[in-house]
């Protein structure tokens, strides 16, 4: 069973530069997740999807990030103006069922000079 | 809403060594939790989860957890630590409405 899927793995960027990342859940898995990931902290829940509807986004800062899922399956993840705080890893997991647990990708390390 | 507290950031056991790595988390009912680790430039993988039943639950590479209601606690183990444990430990509680939140990992350091 492939896992789940992301691009790019390494971004480096200009601050007030935009960037996007990509997410390919595991086939089926209707519940998706970006998690930023800052250095030395835990995952910290930006956005999360059932299917292609947003559940909550409450963390998220919509003056700059934004997401989609388009279809429910794979979604892209843009930032927009970039700051160097943004400098981070994004992690997508999905779920397939409630319980359940998340499977992640790999991440999506982003670098803001 | 729920909350996870991983009150050591960093803990360094000799090899050989037992392990204890310690959670505590805040829900209103009983909750899903999970014990995920993280290697340098990886993402998480899952160890260990709870959803029901029997309070001692055992994961991958000999990893073990137990969940103390009284406690809020969700405490992972290891009898015998390796050298290649050596990772971040993350632990996570999730919430009936989707909503995942981890805690802020604990550093592991394995001494040879």
């Amino acid at each position: 069973e492939a896992g789940v899927a992301q691009s790019p793995r390494y971004k480096i960027i200009e601050k007030r530069q935009s960037v996007a990342f990509w997410c390919n859940p595991i086939s089926g898995h209707a519940t998706l997740y970006w998690y930023q990931q800052i250095l030395g902290q835990g995952p910290k829940l930006l956005i999360q999807f059932q299917n292609n509807g947003v559940v909550d986004d409450s963390q998220l800062p919509k003056d700059r990030f934004s997401a989609e899922r388009l279809k429910g399956v794979d979604s892209t993840l843009k930032i927009q103006p970039a700051k160097l705080e943004d400098s981070a890893v994004y992690l997508c997991a999905s779920r397939w069922g409630t319980p359940g647990e998340l499977f992640f990708g790999e991440g999506s390390r982003l670098t803001v000079l | 809403a729920q909350s996870v507290t991983q009150p050591d950031i960093h803990i360094t056991v000799s090899e050989g060594a037992s392990l204890e790595l310690r959670c505590n988390y805040s829900y209103g009912a009983t909750p899903y939790l999970f014990w995920y680790v993280q290697s340098p430039g990886q993402g998480l993988q899952l160890l260990l989860k709870y959803f029901s039943g029997d309070t001692l639950v055992q994961g991958i590479k000999g990893f073990e957890a137990e969940f103390k209601r009284s406690q809020s606690s969700f405490n992972l183990r290891k009898p015998s630590v390796h050298w290649s444990d050596a990772a971040e430990y993350f632990c996570a509680v999730g919430a009936g409405t989707y909503k995942y939140i981890f805690g802020t990992g604990t550093r592991l350091k394995v001494l040879a």
